[in-house]
């Protein structure tokens, strides 16, 4: 089994609309999550952390859900510039990545004007 | 305020050759990890430098070595280039280990022919 697992998607989703996916982990030992963002051909950028509570960041809420080893990112009103990949990581200090960081593959997500 | 930099931005190469990818943190930073992202894949965990030493290593042959030099800067070699090779390689620059999120550089697009 996949250590960090997405669906890829693509996710094809009309603007103003809400759209929301995914992530599983593996390891119930995992400590830390991240949503990060990938422009076509570009380096990921942080998106936001996922805390236990879950957060929210203007249009975008994350959510961490233990029992279920999974986390999800919300994105309501979502904009044409919204149109990315979102990658799922996962630091639990075992995944051999660095600090432990384990990357999903991505998610693909396409606004549609 | 300099955030990661990376050269070249792109770079073709025949098979058998070497090539060496080169980083500069974000400033403030000393710790550099490097990833190599196939097109359609997330970014897997090439090697971590902290302190001018090899922290971690993932799951790559030693064709792959490093530097990290002190003013932190580090570079990435890679040998015997395969076709197999060809792919984004990232460097990504944390305040210390342990210390997540990672600030990634632009990348260099690597094609082994």
């Amino acid at each position: 089994r996949k250590e960090v697992e997405q669906d890829p998607g693509p996710f094809n989703v009309p603007e103003g609309a809400t759209v929301a996916f995914n992530c599983t982990y593996s390891n119930s030992a995992s400590q830390s999550f991240f949503w990060y963002r990938q422009d076509c051909r570009k380096e990921p950028k942080l998106l936001m952390s996922v805390y236990s509570s879950g957060n929210e960041d203007g249009r975008f809420t994350a959510q961490l859900n233990r029992a279920s080893q999974y986390i999800s990112l919300l994105i309501r009103d979502s904009k044409l510039s919204d149109s990315a990949t979102y990658l799922c990581v996962v630091n639990d200090g075992t995944g051999g990545g660095a600090d432990g960081l384990t990357f999903g593959k991505g998610t693909h997500l396409i606004i549609q004007p | 305020d300099a955030g990661v930099t990376q050269s070249p931005t792109h770079l073709i190469k025949t098979r058998g050759q070497q090539v060496t990818l080169r980083c500069s943190p974000k400033s403030g930073h000393d710790t550099v990890s490097w990833y190599q992202q196939a097109l359609g894949q997330g970014p897997q965990f090439i090697f971590q430098y902290y302190e001018e030493e090899e922290r971690q290593r993932g799951n790559f042959p030693d064709r792959f070595s490093g530097h990290q030099f002190p003013n932190y800067s580090s570079e990435l070699n890679v040998n015997a280039l395969l076709l197999g090779d060809s792919a984004l390689y990232l460097c990504a620059s944390s305040l210390e280990p342990g210390n997540s999120p990672l600030h990634f550089g632009n990348g260099t697009r690597l094609t082994v022919t």
